[in-house]
């Protein structure tokens, strides 16, 4: 089993249509949860960090779900520019090692 | 610098040969990652560096690749005998310590082709 598992998609929408990203990850002993975004041709950028409580920035919500095991991303009225591939990373092990990305799930909105 | 600098930006190398790639992190960034990415694919963990040394060099996919960082600051990552399976950007990325809170901050990549 991967260590964290995406949908590839692709999600195609409309322009304000409300999207929402389903992640899972393996080891329970994750500590730290993020979604990245990636443009093509781009590096990774940070989106949001994913907190237990669930937390919200702007139009992008996060929850996670540690009895399950899953991160969610959703996306309320979508914008051209929310095109790209969102990808759900974990820490996995203590501090001083390395974040372990999901392949991402590519979304595109169109007009 | 105000971000992660990466160079060259694109190499493309004959098979067989040596290639060098440079990444210059944020200052004051202690921990640095190089991952690499093949076309379609995800990020792949190559090698972690906290400070000069690498507690972490379990992603290196085999022993033509190594890495070094010097003055806990820039850091290279060099590929011998290159092959066309090593084609693939290389992206590398700093943090602080903290990274539970803040992620990392990647360069822009070097794009490696094997011809």
């Amino acid at each position: 089993r991967k260590e964290v598992e995406q949908d590839p998609g692709p999600f195609n929408v409309p322009e304000g249509a409300t999207v929402a990203f389903n992640c899972t990850y393996s080891n329970s002993a994750s500590q730290s949860f993020f979604w990245y975004r990636q443009d093509c041709r781009k590096e990774p950028k940070l989106l949001m960090s994913v907190y237990s409580s669930g937390n919200e920035d702007g139009r992008f919500t996060a929850q996670l779900n540690r009895a399950s095991q899953y991160i969610s991303l959703l996306i309320r009225d979508s914008k051209l520019s929310d095109s790209a591939t969102y990808l759900c990373v974990v820490n996995i092990r203590q501090a001083g090692t390395a974040l372990i990305f999901g392949k991402g799930t590519t979304l595109s909105v169109s007009s | 610098g105000a971000g992660v600098s990466q160079s060259p930006s694109n190499k493309v190398t004959e098979k067989g040969k040596d290639v060098e790639l440079r990444c210059d992190p944020i200052s004051g960034h202690t921990a640095l990652y190089w991952y690499r990415q093949s076309l379609g694919q995800g990020l792949e963990f190559l090698i972690y560096f906290q400070g000069n040394s690498a507690p972490d060099k379990s992603g290196l996919p085999s022993d033509r690749f190594s890495a070094e960082r010097t003055g806990g600051s820039v850091s290279t990552l060099t590929i011998q005998r290159t092959q066309q399976e090593d084609s693939a950007v290389y992206l590398c990325a700093s943090s602080t310590l903290d990274r539970l809170r803040g992620g990392y901050t990647f360069g822009s990549g070097t794009r490696l082709t094997v011809v």
